[in-house]
């Protein structure tokens, strides 16, 4: 029963580049959140998403982030012309909605040079 | 808005002994959730315990327990026979009642304690 999935464990771009982000929720889990952990931070929401559908961005960067979750495959986490200060680790939570706990993924560690 | 506050940025305890983290949260809400979430080298969030507001009776899970006052909106974790392993580090995190339709909102977390375990 393989848990939360992220891929790229490590990603290096240089400003001015795309990241792409990928997590595979658990098997069974239609619900999804990512956060960002900058350094010596705890981890702040960004956006939580459905199938098909984002039901909360409160907590997204207004340009350059985008995240989506299609019907199939996994949720994707985009940042557009990434800066140094995008340096940090993303995190994919899953869950089964309503009062369900939401499991985290390893994480992403990207590094901007 | 909520926010959660840990006023420790680093603890340190001997093997076997037990020790106290703080959290303290500000909302307005009168049913929430609240976590403590333990963060090891490997970077994995790993889910310690978990409070609903409603309960009365602190949680429990083995070495790990939780001195939840609502009134003070305080929720501090215990950990006794602390072990090397228990070294990680620690953070509060809070999460609002049931959205509606099947959905919850995300975590609010703290900044997180460093716990040191000294042999």
């Amino acid at each position: 029963n393989a848990g939360v999935m992220q891929n790229p464990r490590h990603l290096v771009r240089r400003r001015g580049q795309e990241a792409r982000l990928r997590c595979s929720p658990m098997k069974g889990h239609s619900h999804v959140y990512w956060y960002r952990q900058l350094p010596e931070e705890g981890l702040k929401f960004m956006v939580y998403l459905q199938k098909e559908n984002i039901i909360d961005e409160s907590g997204m960067p207004k340009e350059r982030f985008s995240a989506e979750f299609p019907k199939e495959g996994p949720s994707i986490l985009r940042i557009q012309q990434v800066v140094r200060g995008d340096s940090a680790a993303y995190f994919c939570a899953s869950s089964r909605g309503g009062a369900n706990e939401q499991f985290f993924g390893p994480g992403t560690r990207l590094t901007v040079l | 808005a909520q926010t959660v506050t840990q006023s420790q940025p680093e603890m340190s305890v001997q093997e076997a002994e037990t020790v106290t983290l703080s959290c303290t949260y500000d909302t307005s809400e009168s049913d929430y959730y609240l976590f403590w979430y333990k963060q090891p080298p490997s970077r994995q969030m790993i889910l310690v315990i978990r409070q609903e507001a409603y309960k009365q009776q602190n949680a429990t899970e083995n070495r790990f327990s939780v001195n939840f006052q609502k009134a003070a909106k305080s929720f501090s974790l215990k950990i006794s026979d602390s072990q090397l392993g228990d070294a990680a580090m620690y953070f509060c995190a809070y999460r609002s009642w049931d959205r509606g339709g099947g959905g919850a909102d995300g975590l609010t977390f703290g900044k997180g304690t460093h716990l040191i375990i000294q042999p």
